[in-house]
């Protein structure tokens, strides 16, 4: 079945860092969906891309959805200690279901 | 706008008990779905409902696993028996957009977290 992968897994910065994660795909998909949980919480939505190539903002968050259909990045400028959680992706083709990716733990020193 | 409601929001249970799980979605969303999502890993669906008829169940472990939702509205998923290894977070979510179409996207709940001992 499809998979995802994240990377990195987790990562260590400063406060007022800026950070990139991705996610890739083993199949082609047409939607991208990426969210933020937080401990004891549920997944929380933050971006949904829908078409390749395009660019998406929200607040300090920008999320592409990769040319090839196969790939997505999730980048956050000026981090904060707010920031700290698991984001997780998930895509999809039409006529499936989401597929989540493992998640990247992200936590912010201040 | 109310979220997705779930509830309980924890509990702990005994192996070869029984337990059930309540979710409510957004108002007006006729497509629901269950995950269960294992400590260090993202959600991985069980069913989908889409207004009261099952969609995709395919991954939902029929022998011990099951979910109705008979009016279209609130849905709950069961266990019986219980074993060690469904102890994880229970996710409801939902969607406004029929699920599969163009523009989909999923709200979720807060979950329940099963602690099967």
């Amino acid at each position: 079945g499809q998979q995802l992968n994240q990377s990195p897994q987790s990562m260590f910065i400063q406060e007022g860092e800026d950070v990139s994660m991705n996610c890739t795909s083993s199949s082609i998909f047409n939607t991208w969906l990426w969210y933020k949980q937080d401990p004891g919480e549920g997944p929380v939505l933050l971006i949904a891309l829908y078409k390749a190539g395009e660019l998406t903002s929200n607040g300090r968050l920008t999320a592409q959805f990769g040319i090839t259909r196969k790939d997505s990045f999730l980048n956050i400028s000026a981090s904060i200690p707010s920031d700290v959680g698991i984001y997780f992706c998930a895509g999809r083709n039409y006529g499936q279901n989401f597929v989540f990716g493992p998640g990247t733990r992200l936590s912010v020193l201040p | 706008e109310a979220g997705v409601a779930q509830s309980p929001r924890y509990k702990i249970i005994e192996k070869r008990q029984s337990v059930a799980f309540w979710c409510n979605p957004i108002s007006g969303h006729a497509t629901l779905y269950w995950y269960q999502q294992i400590l260090g890993q993202g959600p991985k669906l069980l069913i989908q409902f889409q207004n009261n008829g099952v969609v995709d169940d395919s991954q939902l472990p029929k022998d011990r696993f099951s979910a109705e939702r008979l009016k279209g509205v609130d849905s709950t998923l069961k266990i019986q028996p219980a074993k060690l290894e469904d102890s994880a977070v229970y996710l409801c979510a939902s969607s406004a957009i029929p699920g599969q179409g163009a523009g989909e996207t999923q709200y979720f709940g807060p979950g329940t977290r099963l602690l099967v001992l």
